[in-house]
Parts: structure tokens; C-alpha cells; sequence
């Protein structure tokens, strides 16, 4: 256990509809990054946080993507109307300094139906 | 264009030999390098990171690796290989200056008793 936390672990959903993950980060950590892996690939970023601010957005990251960080503690991604090309696990990161190690919550595996 | 490889899928060794688990990058200036480890049904793992400094940096679980600039490479090595080191292997990239890390497609390590 990295201390990083993620909701839903799964989330199964048919296409169309919206869907929010939340990632809780290490407290002391005001960087956090939000990537997608797809079976037999690395993690691809999508974007990345700075306390509450969201500094870098993946051009993969499209209209249909939109990620928060209010308070510059937890971080949500919203999916509206999902595709099955959505499906995928996103995972979440957080880090105390942009060039130290990342820690990795367990992520949020979508099914796309 | 920042990018990683991982040119092997798949690396077999036998218990107690040494294994390598190859890197290289593209970056425009200095990189940041790190190996991150995803057991089965488990997050990603930090394992170690190559800032600045000795090429050679030594990480967790007896695990080291070799930064090279001429070739662009940061191989992944461990002395002697255990059963317990199967797992999937990341490779990861940033620039100095970017927010955006770069992942490879993952090495996947296969020790045999």
C-alpha cells in the first residue's frame, strides 16, 4: 500500500453514461497525475496537478475528459458519455517534488459495455 | 518527441543468474530516469531514479542500474536473480523542465527456478 487511494476499484458502465473516479494522494504530496493503461501497454499521462492547479493536459485527454483538484488534496476524472474505447485502468499518482518518484494508487479499472 | 523503449516484451532468466532489463529514452536536455516494478493485481512500485550524479544508482530489493548518456540508456540490473522478481517492469522518462512523464510499454521478467 503506497498510502495513495482510489474509488471505485471497478466500475463497469454502459456506453453513454458518466462516470467519476476520485484519487485521495499522500497528504503531504501537491503534485498528482491522473494516467490511463490499456493491457500490455505502460501508463499513458493525461494529466497532472499542482496543489489545485492543473498545469499540463494531455492532448489524449479529450472534450469528454475533465479532472478537478479543488482543494489541492483529493482529484476526481469525470468521463461523460463513455466509449467502449474508454475502457482501461486509470491510475493516480501523487509526489512531494516534480522530480521525485511517483506513488501509485491501485487504480479504477473501467469496463465499457 | 520525449519517448521510451523497451525493446523486449518479455525477458526469461533462470534463479540466481544475473538479469538486465533494457531502457533507452529520447529527451530534449537532461533526463530524469526512473524503474518502476507492478506485481500481478498490485499498483506500480518505485524502484529506483537516476537524477543527476553516479551513473550507476542502486534501488530497492538489490536492484541497480546503469545511466548511460552517449547510448541513451538506463538498463535495469540485478546480480542474481529470485523467483520473487517476476513481475512487469517500467521504464519512465522526464525532461527537465516538462511536468509530463513518459512510460515504456512495460518488460515483462520471468525467473524459473
Amino acid at each position: 500500500d503506497t498510502g495513495v487511494s482510489q474509488n471505485p476499484r471497478h466500475k463497469i458502465t454502459k456506453r453513454g453514461q458518466n462516470v467519476t473516479f476520485r484519487c485521495d494522494p499522500i497528504s503531504e504530496h501537491n503534485r498528482l497525475y491522473w494516467y490511463r493503461q490499456t493491457l500490455g501497454q505502460g501508463p499513458e499521462f493525461l494529466t497532472y496537478f499542482q496543489n489545485e492547479a492543473q498545469l499540463e493536459k494531455s492532448r489524449l485527454l479529450s472534450d469528454r475528459f475533465s479532472a478537478e483538484r479543488p482543494k489541492g488534496s483529493f482529484s476526481t476524472l469525470e468521463i461523460q458519455r463513455t466509449e467502449q474505447g474508454d475502457s482501461a485502468m486509470y491510475l493516480c499518482a501523487s509526489s512531494l517534488e516534480v522530480g521525485n518518484e511517483q506513488f501509485f494508487g491501485p487504480g479504477t479499472r473501467l469496463t465499457v459495455l | 518527441a520525449q519517448s521510451v523503449a523497451q525493446p523486449e516484451d518479455q525477458v526469461n532468466v533462470a534463479e540466481g543468474n544475473p538479469l538486465t532489463v533494457k531502457c533507452t529514452y529520447s529527451v530534449s536536455g537532461n533526463p530524469y530516469l526512473f524503474w518502476y516494478v507492478q506485481y500481478p493485481n498490485r499498483g506500480l512500485q518505485f524502484l529506483l531514479k537516476y537524477i543527476t550524479g553516479d551513473n550507476l544508482v542502486k534501488g530497492s530489493y538489490g536492484f541497480e542500474a546503469e545511466f548511460n548518456k552517449s547510448q541513451t540508456s538506463f538498463h535495469l540490473k540485478k546480480p542474481s536473480a529470485l523467483v520473487s522478481d517476476s513481475a512487469l517492469y517500467f521504464c519512465a522518462v522526464r525532461a527537465l523542465g516538462f511536468n509530463k512523464f513518459y512510460f515504456g510499454s512495460g518488460t515483462k521478467l520471468n525467473v524459473k527456478p
